[in-house]
């Protein structure tokens, strides 16, 4: 059911930045794009989403393509603890939340020390 | 944002016996979801539960198997019934958060649950 596509795993060193990216062809117009990551052990958290715009928060920031069928989540400065499974995740904006989160296998970034 | 409990943090259950999972949410919400995460997979989606109705079952799962609760806006319950080792997964429970224009999910620490 997922409607987008990542790379099964990907590596980094610390320090350095991260670009993890998706595919989502078949965005809809009312699509907002979510990216959520799952720490070893944890429940996913909540990262960052957008709709058109590149948008920033303290801990990632959100590259999409202008014809929004990809996007690209940026770790500025990868840490140890960025070690996770990361989520890129489409919802309708107009179900008012009540759409279900589909995570696909997500993307498995490695830190390296 | 919203900060969510889950007890017990992990159980070992016989087969054929049940174990209820607690989820408790720090502000009131509307919305609560089960997620089921299986040994090195993503996660599925339970059930949805809204305070006051009936919990709206995903495909492939049933009302007998996995009874939910709603009594409030800060509590629910998920029952895993009759137990067998393909139960054996994780269990969570999250909250919709509207941030902004968008609605944002915040998960549980999940319940680990093994079935011998």
């Amino acid at each position: 059911d997922a409607k987008t596509t990542q790379p099964n795993s990907m590596e980094s060193n610390e320090e350095e930045p991260v670009h993890l990216p998706c595919n989502h062809s078949t965005i809809s117009g009312t699509d907002y794009i979510h990216w959520y990551r799952q720490l070893p052990s944890q429940g996913p958290e909540y990262v960052i989403h957008g709709l058109t715009s590149n948008v920033n928060n303290r801990m990632a920031s959100l590259a999409i393509a202008e014809d929004r069928k990809s996007s690209t989540l940026i770790l500025h400065r990868a840490t140890l603890r960025d070690a996770a499974v990361y989520y890129c995740i489409l919802r309708d904006s107009t179900q008012g939340g009540s759409e279900k989160l589909v995570f696909g296998k997500g993307t498995k970034l490695t830190v390296n020390p | 944002s919203a900060v969510i409990s889950q007890k017990p943090s992990r159980d070992i259950c016989q087969r054929g016996t049940s174990l209820t999972i607690q989820c408790q949410v720090d502000s009131q919400v509307t919305m609560m979801f089960w997620y089921r995460q299986q040994p090195g997979q993503s996660l599925t989606l339970i059930a949805t539960a809204n305070q006051g109705s009936e919990a709206t079952y995903e495909s492939g799962f049933v009302i007998d198997k996995f009874p939910i609760s709603r009594p409030n806006l800060t509590f629910s319950t998920l029952t895993v019934s009759n137990m067998s080792p393909e139960d054996s997964s994780i269990y969570l429970c999250s909250v919709e958060v509207q941030g902004g224009a968008a609605y944002e999910q915040y998960f549980g620490p999940g319940t680990r649950l093994t079935v011998t």
